[in-house]
């Protein structure tokens, strides 16, 4: 099972550049989430998806865009990098909470440690 | 502004003792509460849950208790071991399924 899969584990860019992080799960969730984790501040939500074709912004979405072609598939988007980017972040995925006999709690990658210079 | 948080950074637990990490909310709105686990390196791991149902829930070593009036829980690891050295994040959610997270605390248990 490879639960929660994060594509890539490490990268540097320079201020400006863009990239796309790739999340990828085998779980059949609906509900997918991309985290940031920086020191002191814990896991804030970047944006979030509900289900194929639909996303939503949580609580630091400033700078970043998702997609969401596939079910299976969440992308996170840096249009244009800044150093205060740099951060690790993690992916993660549930099921909905409107299937009360499974269970709910988000499952998580292994992240991605990005570094903007 | 943080709508789950944990005011202790780190804690140094005796091996065999208790440990207690808290968290507070201010959202009445979670009904929905969980503790995660997470080692350097890795992605956190789910640890274990409550609903806003229940006062107590318990995993073998593992308790979480939830006191809904004070917005507050806490989980309690009996007896603690080196194994469990890790940062705890507490999460909450409503019913709308977004996670929210505390800061983490640092948990080293002394062998």
């Amino acid at each position: 099972n490879a639960g929660v899969t994060q594509t890539p584990k490490f990268r540097v860019l320079k201020t400006g550049q863009s990239m796309t992080l790739l999340c990828a799960q085998d779980m059949n969730h609906e509900y997918m989430y991309w985290y940031r984790q920086d020191p002191g501040m814990g896991l804030r939500l970047i944006h979030y998806s509900v289900g194929e074709g639909t996303t939503a912004k949580g609580e630091v979405p400033d700078g970043y865009n998702v997609s969401r072609l596939k079910k299976q598939n969440f992308l996170l988007g840096l249009e244009s990098a800044a150093p205060s980017q740099t951060s690790v972040y993690f992916c993660a995925s549930s099921y909905s909470r409107h299937k009360p006999d499974l269970n709910t709690e988000a499952f998580f990658g292994q992240g991605t440690r990005l570094t903007v210079v | 502004d943080q709508q789950v948080k944990q005011n202790s950074p780190s804690l140094s637990v005796q091996e065999g003792r208790i440990s207690i990490l808290n968290c507070d909310y201010t959202n009445s709105m979670f009904d929905y509460f969980l503790w995660y686990k997470k080692y350097p390196a890795e992605g956190p791991t789910f640890l274990i849950s409550i609903s806003s149902i229940k006062d107590k829930n318990e995993d073998g070593r593992f308790t979480v208790f939830l006191n809904k009036s004070a917005k507050h829980l806490s989980l309690h690891i009996v007896p603690s071991q080196p194994g469990d050295s890790a940062v705890y994040f507490c999460a909450a959610s409503a019913f709308g399924n977004q996670f929210y997270f505390g800061t983490g605390t640092s948990l080293t248990v002394i062998p």
